[in-house]
């Protein structure tokens, strides 16, 4: 399965803890984003990234998210100090190209901070 | 800010009942308009719209792009009950650089009784 590959698929953490979800792009994409989808609302972007670049970082909150996509290996995303309001879906999609090509989702990563 | 609204925002139906979901939008630089589908897990990708007036078809489900009303619909003809889902409406704009960042709908829940 050549999909994007989300892990873990859940996880949970106490208050104050860090998260980090990995993502690997589908097989021949290098553009990576990251969407959070929290109870009840619909899916927001939070940042997007090519190799060694963040090229969008407007949703991303200013404290505590970091995300990065290194020359090898695969996208991460990192919450620290969580907080139960971080509880959420992320989800981790790629293209193979920014704009005008099909956006591929992850299954998700799903935190839960108690 | 980019905004994109579905209607309705849930719906109920019989199987072999035919459905309308419904997707308006607001966004500073149009580039195309994408349906998912989501149950519980990766949204599943549908269709992409770009050019106003054509319709995208596959198997019962159909969508349309009017640029003029900016507004889309997505039809499910003959519906089963593993129609079932959340079915996400998501614009793709361009900024000053081109990326696929995509700005979402609330969903549609569809619920299709046996």
């Amino acid at each position: 399965n050549a999909g994007v590959m989300q892990n873990p698929r859940h996880l949970v953490r106490r208050r104050g803890q860090e998260a980090r979800l990995r993502c690997s792009p589908m097989k021949g994409h290098s553009h990576v984003y990251w969407y959070r989808q929290l109870p009840e609302e619909g899916l927001k972007f939070m940042v997007y990234l090519q190799k060694e670049n963040i090229i969008d970082e407007s949703g991303m909150p200013k404290e505590r998210f970091s995300a990065e996509f290194p020359k090898e290996g695969p996208s991460i995303l990192r919450i620290q100090q969580v907080v139960r309001g971080d509880s959420a879906a992320y989800f981790c999609a790629s293209s193979s190209a920014g704009a005008g090509n099909t956006i591929y989702f992850g299954e998700g990563s799903w935190l839960t901070v108690v | 800010e980019d905004k994109v609204v579905q209607s309705p925002l849930s719906l109920v139906v019989h199987e072999g009942d035919t459905v309308t979901l419904n997707c308006s939008y607001e966004v500073t630089n149009f580039r195309s308009l994408l349906w998912y589908k989501q149950e519980k897990k990766a949204p599943t990708f549908l269709f992409m719209l770009t050019s106003s007036g054509i319709e995208k078809k596959s198997g019962r489900l159909s969508s349309i792009l009017d640029k003029k009303e900016l507004s889309s619909i997505l039809n499910i003809t003959a519906t089963q009950t593993g129609d079932s889902a959340i079915y996400l409406c998501a614009v793709e704009s361009a900024g000053g650089t081109s990326y696929g960042k995509l700005t979402f709908g609330q969903g549609t829940i569809l619920t299709v009784h046996p």
